[in-house]
């Protein structure tokens, strides 16, 4: 079946800082790839987004990149902010299976003044 | 735009007693979900609903039932509530079966608190 696994957390990092969030997938066909973003106190929200191989989708500062051959998709932002501060979830989607999708088990992030 | 609207926001609950979360979407999606979110343990699926008038049990389906009402709403219900169901449950919605490129779009939850 398939599987997503992130980086274990909690990821705690200064103002300005350089963030990577691993995220590797293991899918029987050619999903889509997503990762959401939840703050305290509200539901799951999309961050951005790939469908394909090779695809970077991006959003907010925010990158990831489809990457088939190592089954991959990091999440990555060049300088990060007190208000990144929130669980990043990577998750995937094929077409069957009712559009269900598989969820990684989220990773905090906190980000210090 | 309300986008998917859960109630309650927050309940708390005595044991064996039971109840109805209740969701809505205004999206004109097909499909719905109900999540769990549990400390340590990520989102896990309870049931779904692909389209209007279908359901189907998720990862964690015991002790829950579900009710796909119409097309916009998918409620869940607890008929004797157990601590161990004590939980932040989301609803969740998207476009259709076999858009894969669609994402899901969540409620802000139900935090319940069984004593």
């Amino acid at each position: 079946g398939n599987s997503v696994t992130q980086m274990e957390g909690p990821v705690t990092l200064s103002e300005e800082a350089f963030l990577t969030i691993n995220c590797t997938y293991t899918a029987t066909g050619y999903p889509s790839l997503f990762w959401y973003v939840q703050y305290p106190g509200e539901g799951l929200q999309l961050l951005l987004k790939a469908t394909k191989a090779d695809d970077k989708g991006s959003n907010k500062g925010f990158e990831a990149t489809y990457r088939k051959e190592t089954t991959s998709f990091h999440l990555e932002k060049g300088s990060v902010q007190v208000s990144d501060s929130a669980v990043y979830f990577c998750a995937l989607s094929e077409g069957t299976n009712a559009g269900k999708s598989t969820f990684g088990d989220g990773t905090t992030l906190t980000v210090k003044p | 735009n309300a986008g998917v609207t859960q109630t309650p926001k927050f309940q708390v609950l005595k044991t064996g007693q039971s109840m109805t979360l209740q969701c809505a979407q205004d999206m004109n999606h097909n499909s719905m979900y109900w999540y769990r979110q549990d400390p340590g343990m990520g989102l896990r699926l309870i049931y779904y609903s692909a389209s209007e008038g279908t359901t189907d049990k998720g990862e964690v389906p015991n002790g829950y039932n579900v009710s796909r009402l119409n097309k916009r709403e998918f409620s869940l219900r607890l008929e004797s509530a157990a601590p161990s169901q004590t939980s932040v449950y989301f609803c969740a919605s998207s476009e259709r079966v076999g858009r894969a490129d669609q994402p899901q779009h969540f409620g802000d939850g139900t935090r319940l608190s069984i004593l």
